[in-house]
């Protein structure tokens, strides 16, 4: 079936805007990741969903970041009040469960651009 | 907070040549898994090594694991101009955590035509 999706490809906002970016994981897929990649910071772990739940958060770097996962599928992240340095690409993945081999598919990420 | 150091962070190799990139970790890792990524977009998997395995192959690709030296190295033989991308490792686990990728900050390859 399809890879995993996240919608818009690009985002660009002004500072103080709130966004929300889409993830669409492999169907059947029940672990779901976020990450974020900056210039400044490389590749980080943002949040993990397991079903519906998010046993693990730790990686959110603000209470201005919130993320849900609704019917075992769709997840969105959600960015308040947004500053300058969040700007980077956001990554989804999902993996058929949260087991250490499970190979995590990663979606083609959103820019997100914060003027 | 980043895992691996990758070395080199840029590399340039003509076509048909062999890369070899390596990654170095801090913590005890339950595996180690190596990424390539276009453009500054999705990530690919291309393999994973276990932390009880030392040497892997897939196609073109070899890894090695020394877990005594918290090592591991990619070695892409016979590249093509289509390999030119950046080159991540990542880390599962020894944090109590078996889901979680820690990344390296990459390698950029180039191989020139």
């Amino acid at each position: 079936g399809a890879g995993v999706s996240q919608s818009p490809s690009n985002k660009v906002t002004e500072k103080g805007k709130d966004v929300e970016l889409r993830c669409d994981p492999i169907s059947g897929h029940t672990a779901l990741y976020w990450y974020r990649q900056s210039l400044g910071q490389g590749l980080e772990f943002l949040i993990y969903f397991q079903g519906n739940s998010a046993p693990d958060k730790s990686g959110l770097p603000s209470d201005r970041f919130s993320a849900e996962r609704t019917g075992g599928s769709v997840s969105t992240l959600t960015i308040q009040r947004t500053q300058q340095e969040d700007s980077a690409v956001y990554l989804c993945a999902s993996s058929l469960g949260s087991y250490a081999y499970n190979e995590q598919f990663f979606g083609p990420g959103t820019r997100l651009t914060v003027l | 907070s980043q895992q691996g150091e990758e070395d080199p962070q840029a590399l340039s190799i003509q076509e048909g040549e062999n890369a070899t990139m390596n990654c170095s970790y801090k913590t005890s890792i339950n595996n180690l898994q190596w990424y390539r990524q276009n453009s500054g977009r999705g990530l690919v998997h291309l393999i994973l090594i276990r932390s009880n395995e030392r040497e892997k192959h897939s196609g073109r690709l070899r890894v090695t694991l020394d877990t005594s030296k918290k090592s591991s190295s990619l070695l892409i033989t016979a590249s093509r101009a289509a390999d030119t991308a950046s080159y991540f490792c990542a880390t599962v686990g020894g944090g109590g955590s078996n889901y979680k990728l820690t990344f390296g900050k990459g390698t950029l390859l180039t191989v020139n035509p």
